[in-house]
């Protein structure tokens, strides 16, 4: 499976963008780029996920750089209830519907 | 429409004791998953379910088994439980289309073995 880096933590003020990054540079071409999030005391909830053009739903925005080697979750702006760990997670097409969650990134939100 | 549900909610459990965990899954999905996740860490896949048949599965021991049943309900089971068994179970869903699909989790089962 392929493998994903992020930041251990990052910290971000209420109403203001947050920028969630993720490495991936041994995507292949068929890997789709998956984000789940898990609040506290939660099981994972989808967020978005893209293959290579930028995505946007009501939740997030996906960009994926142009190479794929790396994808940015933009959350335009923060509340405290988006406090949780981000996971970027690979998943390859054929239907394996199987995550390999790393650490993800923890989110604070600060009021 | 109910999600994913899990039950129980909480479990405790000793050491060298069998446990099942139940889930349903989200309506008109066929795939369920199972996953643990130990404190502090990021759920780790067990197995999947597809047409009642185990498809995929971790590295997880023998010792972890499963069951999917005509309604797409399924089952996992744990024998002779140790004491790093402690974990958050949970149970996804999913329908299996071939194309990358998001999955649906539900609030897991916390089963704390002593």
């Amino acid at each position: 499976d392929a493998k994903t880096t992020q930041p251990n933590s990052m910290e971000s003020n209420e109403e203001e963008p947050v920028h969630l990054p993720c490495n991936h540079s041994t995507i292949s071409g068929t890997d789709y780029i998956h984000w789940y999030r898990q609040l506290p005391s939660q099981g994972p909830e989808y967020v978005i996920h893209g293959l290579t053009s930028n995505v946007n739903n009501r939740m997030a925005s996906l960009a994926i750089a142009e190479d794929r080697k790396s994808s940015t979750l933009i959350l335009h702006r923060a509340t405290l209830r988006d406090a949780a760990v981000y996971y970027c997670i690979l998943m390859g097409q054929g239907g394996s519907e199987k995550l390999v969650f790393g650490k993800g990134t923890k989110l604070t939100v600060n009021p | 429409d109910a999600g994913v549900t899990q039950s129980p909610t909480h479990l405790i459990k000793t050491r060298g004791q069998q446990v099942t965990l139940r889930c349903s899954p989200k309506s008109g999905h066929d795939t369920v998953s199972w996953y643990q996740q130990a404190l502090g860490q990021g759920p780790q896949f067990i197995f999947q379910y597809y047409e009642e048949e185990e498809r995929q599965r971790g590295n997880f021991p023998d010792r972890f088994s499963g069951h999917q049943f005509p309604n797409y309900s399924s089952e996992l089971n744990v024998n002779a439980l140790l004491l790093g068994d402690s974990a958050l179970y949970l149970c996804a869903s999913t329908l299996l289309t071939g194309i990358s699909e998001k999955l649906f989790f539900g609030s897991g089962t916390q089963l704390s073995v002593l």
